[in-house]
């Protein structure tokens, strides 16, 4: 069992270049999430899903767009990366109910130069 | 804006003795979170607290929630080194996209032999 799979697990791009990160949960989940984490900020919604063909703005959506066409998988796009974007990156899931636990992927460590 | 405090930022702690998280949270929610953050991996789901007076234990390690006050604690009961670790509190927030999840900038453990 899987569970939530993130790719790649690292990537170094230059500013203005872009990229896709793929998160791909087997747990059936309706909810998927994508996530920032900065040293001391804790991690930061960035999109997410409440299932397939639907996505919302979390708290830092700012250069960032998110697709969900299949319903086990998320993708976070960077259309043109900027320094800022320096970050590690986690992929979640859950299934809504009255526990909406979250089942985070090993996450993707991003440098942008 | 909404705003989730954990403190101390960081703890170091001999084994054996006793210590408490806390978590203060801003907005009204019924639902709150702890996970654990092993240094380079993933976040992991420690406890779910869903109501005003709930208490959840797991060996030497106790999560409540007082929504009155927007208070959780997460409280350390004879520490050993394996729980040395960064611990995130999150807490679930009813949008009209969905729920969404703030966490808390994380209380970085250290447990000292």
């Amino acid at each position: 069992n899987a569970g939530v799979t993130q790719t790649p697990k690292f990537r170094v791009l230059k500013t203005g270049q872009s990229m896709t990160l793929l998160c791909a949960q087997d747990m059936n989940h309706e909810y998927m999430y994508w996530y920032r984490q900065d040293p001391g900020m804790g991690l930061r919604l960035i999109h997410y899903s409440v299932g397939e063909g639907t996505t919302a703005k979390g708290e830092v959506p700012d250069g960032y767009n998110v697709s969900r066409l299949k319903k086990q998988n998320f993708l976070l796009g960077l259309e043109s990366a900027a320094p800022s974007q320096t970050s590690v990156y986690f992929c979640a899931s859950s299934l809504w109910g009255a526990k909406n636990i979250q089942y985070f992927g090993a996450g993707t460590r991003l440098s942008v130069l | 804006e909404l705003k989730v405090e954990q403190n101390p930022l960081f703890l170091s702690m001999q084994e054996g003795k006793n210590y408490t998280i806390y978590c203060n949270y801003s907005t009204t929610s019924d639902r709150l979170y702890w996970y654990r953050q092993d240094p380079g991996k993933s976040l992991e789901s420690l406890f779910v607290l869903l109501s005003n007076g709930a208490v959840k234990q797991e060996g030497r390690l106790m999560a409540s929630l007082d929504t009155k006050a927007r208070l959780s604690t997460l409280h350390i009961t004879a520490a050993v080194h394996d729980l040395s670790a960064t611990y995130f509190c999150a807490v679930e927030v009813g949008r009209g996209t969905g729920n969404q999840f703030y966490f808390g900038t994380g209380t970085s453990l250290t447990v000292i032999p």
